[in-house]
This record gives structure tokens, sequence and C-alpha cells, in this order.
């Protein structure tokens, strides 16, 4: 089945640094989205993107769809300590109706 | 986006007992969908329900082990039968919205399974 490699598996950031993690992938989405997942929670939608090539940015959060449709990136300026927890990419091949292909996660620890 | 609740929130199973999980959404959608996060682990797509029609499964997935249901466009039940220590997971149900084509998820039923 088709597989995301998501990276890194966890950071250890200062607060108030940048932060960049990436989903690849050996085959074709087209829509990549970036969730985050706080314990005891569901994942919470952070940046839905659509179209190859697209950036798309959140207040601090920035991602974007590679232009070859198979990785996206997301990038968190000025890390705050609300930041921490673990953060998803996720791609889907067809349009609504089909359900979810996960990465492994990348978890965000920042050091006080 | 549309609000998710999920029942329960946790439980704790004895083996070879079966338990019901509730997905209610407060607005109609076009899709539910039901996914395992195991203990430490990535979500994975267990089925998608479909409204007055037997559920799709997702391969190392079966009905009979995960029979789900879905009698309306706001509700759907997933149960876990004749459990096992390893079905200790999380289990999630997500939604797409009749205007959009983006998921969102419910909190979650926390099962531990003894």
């Amino acid at each position: 089945g088709q597989q995301l490699n998501q990276s890194p598996q966890s950071m250890f950031i200062q607060e108030g640094e940048d932060v960049s993690m990436n989903c690849t992938s050996s085959s074709i989405f087209n829509t990549w989205l970036w969730y985050k997942q706080d314990p005891g929670e569901g994942p919470v939608l952070l940046i839905a993107l659509y179209k190859a090539g697209e950036l798309t940015s959140n207040g601090r959060l920035t991602a974007q769809f590679g232009i070859t449709r198979k990785d996206s990136f997301l990038n968190i300026s000025a890390s705050i300590p609300s930041d921490v927890g673990i953060y998803f990419c996720a791609g889907q091949v067809g349009g609504g109706a089909d359900g979810l292909t996960f990465g492994k996660g990348t978890h965000l620890i920042i050091q006080p | 986006s549309a609000v998710i609740s999920q029942k329960p929130s946790r439980d704790i199973c004895q083996r070879g007992t079966s338990l019901t999980i509730q997905c209610q959404v407060d607005s109609q959608v076009t899709m539910m969908f039901w996914y395992r996060q195991q203990p430490g682990q990535s979500l994975t797509l267990i089925a998608t329900a479909n409204q007055g029609s037997e559920a799709t499964y997702e391969s190392g997935f079966v009905i009979d082990k995960f029979p789900i249901s879905r009698p309306n466009l706001t509700f759907s039940t997933l149960t876990v039968s004749n459990m096992s220590p390893e079905d200790s997971s999380i289990y999630l149900c997500s939604v797409t919205g009749q205007s959009t084509d983006t998921q969102y998820f419910g909190p979650g039923t926390r099962l531990t399974v003894l």
C-alpha cells in the first residue's frame, strides 16, 4: 500500500526557533494535509493543500505541496510552548470520498 | 467545521467481549471514516462508513471483526468484536462536510483490553 515517509521523527528545539518537517511518498497524492495531535485528543487540521506547488500559510505555519505531488513540508516560525505535540502529514489520492494515508508523525518538544 | 463527538471517550474491557463506539456529528456530512491509532503509532484507516449500505474496508480489516453501521448522515457506529489485548488502541471517526473535501476528526475513543 501507499506509505508516507515523515521526518524527522522527533525534534528538540528552543523556544523561538523555527521548525521544519517534511513528508515524501513514492506515489502521487492529490491532496496533502497537516494535522497536530495533542495527548488525549483527536488530530486537528492545520493546513490543507490541494494544488501542486501551492504554498499556504496559517499564522506562523507555512506548508507547501510539492510540484511532483510526492512531497510536502511544514514550517513553524518562532516556536512557542503551545506548539508542542505530534504533527502528522496525510495524503489523499482522490477527493473527499477517499480516506487518508498518514505519516508516522513528528514529535515536537520545546525546551525552555 | 462540524462538531464531532464520540462515545465512550474511553473504556477498559475484558478479552472476548465486544464494544460499540458511537460517532455523532452536529450537521449532515457526506463521508464518515473510522481510523485506528495503536499506542505511540500513526493513524490507519479501517473503513469508510457508507450510508445505507455496507462499509468499505481497507486491507487487513474485516467486517466480522469491525462491523460498522451508518444509518443516516450524522451518525455511525464501529464495533470492535471478540476483543484481544492487541485491539487496545484509540479509535477515531472522521467526517467530510457537504461543502468541503477536508477531513475533520472526532476526539477519539481510548480502548484498553485486558
